[in-house]
């Protein structure tokens, strides 16, 4: 059974940095892309980085460009969302989603998501 | 970035009713179009992907269809556990995108 679970988030104050975690198990982890996607309150799903099986292709939305970074130890099963230079508006749930395709395929699972909260 | 517009954005049904929910990109994604549902505080799961494939455990009353820019999602015989919003999502280009989310509401 495919199982991701995310980790790391929290309040932190505009500026702040936060480094989000996804735990993976259930399946070969080095095979698969990842992503992450997050729905801020209110709107809909936004797609924020992915990043390819053995890490050499990452990808960020223009939002997120110089100030996130997506990583993954496959010797852990675990992916990363380094996030600094946040913003209110980065406000959201996080989710890590699993991707068949080199970042580019449907997301088969999701984990349960992880709440960042940008506030003073 | 390919936009996706779905439509409706709402819409209050009654169980057993036929569902179709319409997603328009504005260039052509082939057939590069996956549909997922959201529950109220739950993630996201996949429905369909590639358009019209059913993904794995999802009941056969949930189907879709289209190609390039336009694409349908259906629900036959709508059950009270359909409740959601339902978000189509194209990988065809970077950056991924998604449907601003169709919220079916049972009466």
């Amino acid at each position: 059974e495919v199982q991701l679970l995310e980790s790391g988030g929290g309040l932190v104050q505009p500026g702040g940095s936060l480094r989000l975690s996804c735990a993976a198990s259930g399946f070969t982890f080095s095979s698969y892309a990842m992503n992450w996607v997050r729905r801020a309150p209110g709107k809909g799903l936004e797609w924020v980085s992915g990043i390819t099986g053995r890490g050499g292709g990452t990808y960020y939305a223009d939002f997120v460009k110089g100030r996130f970074t997506i990583s993954r130890d496959n010797s852990k099963n675990t992916l990363y969302l380094q996030m600094n230079s946040l913003r209110a508006e980065d406000t959201a749930i996080y989710y890590c989603a699993q991707d068949v395709a080199a970042v580019a395929g449907a997301f088969d699972f999701w984990g349960q998501g992880t709440l960042v909260t940008v506030s003073s | 970035e390919i936009v996706l517009t779905q439509s409706p954005g709402f819409q209050s049904v009654t169980p057993k009713e036929k569902v179709t929910i319409t997603c328009r990109a504005s260039q052509s994604v082939g057939s590069s179009l996956h549909w997922y549902q959201q529950k109220a505080d739950q993630s996201p799961k996949l429905l369909i992907k590639s358009a019209s494939q059913s993904f794995s455990g999802v009941p056969s009353r949930f189907s879709g269809s289209g190609s390039g820019t336009d694409f349908t999602l259906t629900i036959n015989s709508l059950e009270a556990e359909d409740a959601a919003t339902y978000y189509c999502h194209q990988s065809s280009n970077l950056p991924h995108t998604f449907g601003q989310g169709t919220k079916l509401e049972i009466k």
